[in-house]
C-alpha cells in the first residue's frame, strides 16, 4: 500500500505570515505529484501538477517544489491571507493509469 | 469549471435501504472516481472506472458497487446502507496523462 504523508496536520498563522508544509511520498515509481486546495464545504481544486525532479511551480503567492529522489514536495504560501484558509492536499501518482493516492491534508487557518 | 455534476446533493435514508448516487460529466473524460470524505481520513477511494463497463475497486470498496454503462455516467450503489456509510461522497474525473482530477460538488449522505 502506497503511503503519502502530509505535515503538519494543521496550522494556524497570522495574516501576513509566510508558511510552508510538506508532502512525503514513495521515491520509487514516481510519475506525478499533485497539489489541491480544498475549502470548507467545497470541492478540491487543482493547484499544481509536478512531474520532474526539481520542478518549481507558482501561482500568485503560492508555490511548490518537488524532490523525487528523496520523495518530498513543499508547498509555500507567501504573505498568508484569510482567504488562503483551506485544506491543502497532495496526491501521488505512481503511473498515468492508476488512481492517485491522496494524503490526509494540511488544514491551514489564517487569522486576521 | 469542468462539467461534472452529482445527484442528489443531499440524501437522508434509513439503515438497510438501497441508495444510488449519480455522477454525470460532459467532458468525455475516460476516468471516473468515487471517493468518500470522513474526518481524520481525508479522501478515500471507493471505486473507479477506466472506461465504459471497466471498473475496479479502491481502498474502501466493501458495501459499495458501481456501474458505468456510458462514458458520461458513473453510478455508486449502496446495496444496503449502514450508518458507517454516512459521509460526503465526491465524484472526480480525469483524462489520460498525468491524471489531474476534477471534482464534483459532493453528495452528503446520512444513514439513520
Amino acid at each position: 500500500i502506497l503511503n503519502v504523508e502530509q505535515s503538519p496536520q494543521s496550522l494556524h498563522v497570522q495574516e501576513g505570515d509566510s508558511t510552508n508544509f510538506t508532502c512525503s511520498f514513495p521515491s520509487s515509481n514516481f510519475y506525478a505529484l499533485h497539489w489541491y486546495r480544498w475549502e470548507t464545504a467545497k470541492s478540491p481544486e487543482a493547484l499544481f501538477v509536478m512531474t520532474l525532479n526539481g520542478d518549481e511551480k507558482k501561482k500568485g503567492r503560492i508555490s511548490a517544489t518537488l524532490n523525487t529522489k528523496e520523495g518530498y514536495s513543499y508547498l509555500y504560501i507567501k504573505g498568508s491571507q484569510p482567504e488562503d484558509s483551506a485544506t491543502y492536499l497532495c496526491a501521488f501518482g505512481p503511473s498515468g493509469n492508476t488512481p492517485l493516492v491522496f494524503g490526509k491534508g494540511t488544514r491551514l487557518s489564517v487569522i486576521a | 469549471d469542468a462539467g461534472i455534476t452529482q445527484s442528489p446533493r443531499h440524501k437522508v435514508t434509513e439503515t438497510g435501504t438501497p441508495v444510488t448516487l449519480r455522477c454525470h460529466q460532459t467532458e468525455n473524460h475516460r476516468y471516473m472516481y468515487w471517493y468518500r470524505q470522513d474526518p481524520g481520513h481525508g479522501l478515500r477511494l471507493i471505486h473507479y472506472s477506466y472506461g465504459v463497463k471497466d471498473t475496479d475497486k479502491g481502498e474502501v470498496s466493501d458495501g459499495y458497487s458501481v456501474s458505468r454503462s456510458k462514458t458520461e455516467d458513473f453510478l455508486l450503489t449502496l446495496e444496503s446502507a449502514t450508518s458507517s456509510q454516512t459521509s460526503v461522497y465526491f465524484c472526480a474525473i480525469s483524462a489520460s496523462g498525468y491524471n489531474e482530477q476534477f471534482f464534483g460538488p459532493g453528495t452528503r449522505l446520512t444513514v439513520l
